[in-house]
């Protein structure tokens, strides 16, 4: 299994371009979630699906969209980007229907929008 | 609403000295409990974690957790550190959806 799975590592945008960051999971988990950490303030939670089709948002959704066509797959959309979105992102699964409550989490992504 | 304090921001400890690391949360049913350790420029790895049960809780790398309701605490303890245990280690309580995070405490392991 390779886990959660994130692309890319590493990406430096301009204000206003947009962009993709693209999560998957083989784990079969129905439960997964976008995260942005930020120096101070741990992570906080941005997006999150209980399931194909279904998506909902969290603390900090403003400037991103996602959706969840396939179980594996949890892609973040950046629109227009901004400074204050600088950040490292991460993604992760989880499966409570299956008794699993901690989440997994990817490597993560960091962004950088200058 | 569910939310974690972790008091310490930083704690710097000496090699073979124990470490002891300090949760709070605020949650109205009975908490799910995580630690994650962060090495720089990586993930997050489960620590350990609590869901109900034994109230004293053992997990990788030799660190132990104890849940003590009355105190809404989740603490964090090793008897003896590694320098390898050098990292940032968050806290956090999860409802049936969602993470909540403490701001994390970063350690320091100094010869």
């Amino acid at each position: 299994n390779a886990g959660v799975t994130q692309t890319p590592k590493f990406q430096v945008l301009k204000t206003g371009q947009s962009m993709t960051l693209q999560c998957a999971q083989d784990m079969n988990h129905e439960y997964m979630s976008w995260y942005r950490q930020d120096p101070g303030m741990g992570l906080r939670l941005i997006h999150y699906s209980v399931g194909a089709g279904i998506t909902d948002q969290g603390e900090v959704p403003n400037g991103y969209n996602v959706s969840r066509s396939t179980t594996e797959d949890f892609p973040l959309r950046l629109l227009s980007a901004a400074p204050s979105q600088t950040s490292v992102y991460f993604c992760a699964s989880w499966a409570p229907g299956q008794g699993i409550y901690e989440q997994y989490f990817g490597p993560g992504t960091r962004l950088t929008v200058t | 609403a569910q939310s974690v304090t972790q008091p310490d921001i930083h704690i710097t400890v000496s090699e073979g000295a124990s470490l002891e690391l300090r949760c709070n949360y605020s949650y109205g049913a009975t908490p799910y409990l995580f630690w994650y350790v962060q090495s720089p420029g990586q993930g997050l790895q489960l620590l350990l974690k609590y869901f109900s049960g034994d109230t004293l809780v053992q997990g990788i790398k030799g660190f132990e957790a104890e849940f003590k309701r009355s105190q809404s605490s989740f603490n964090l303890r090793k008897p003896s550190v590694h320098w390898s245990d050098a990292a940032e280690y968050f806290c956090a309580v999860s409802n049936d959806y969602k993470l909540s995070f403490g701001a994390g405490t970063t350690v320091t392991v100094r010869a």
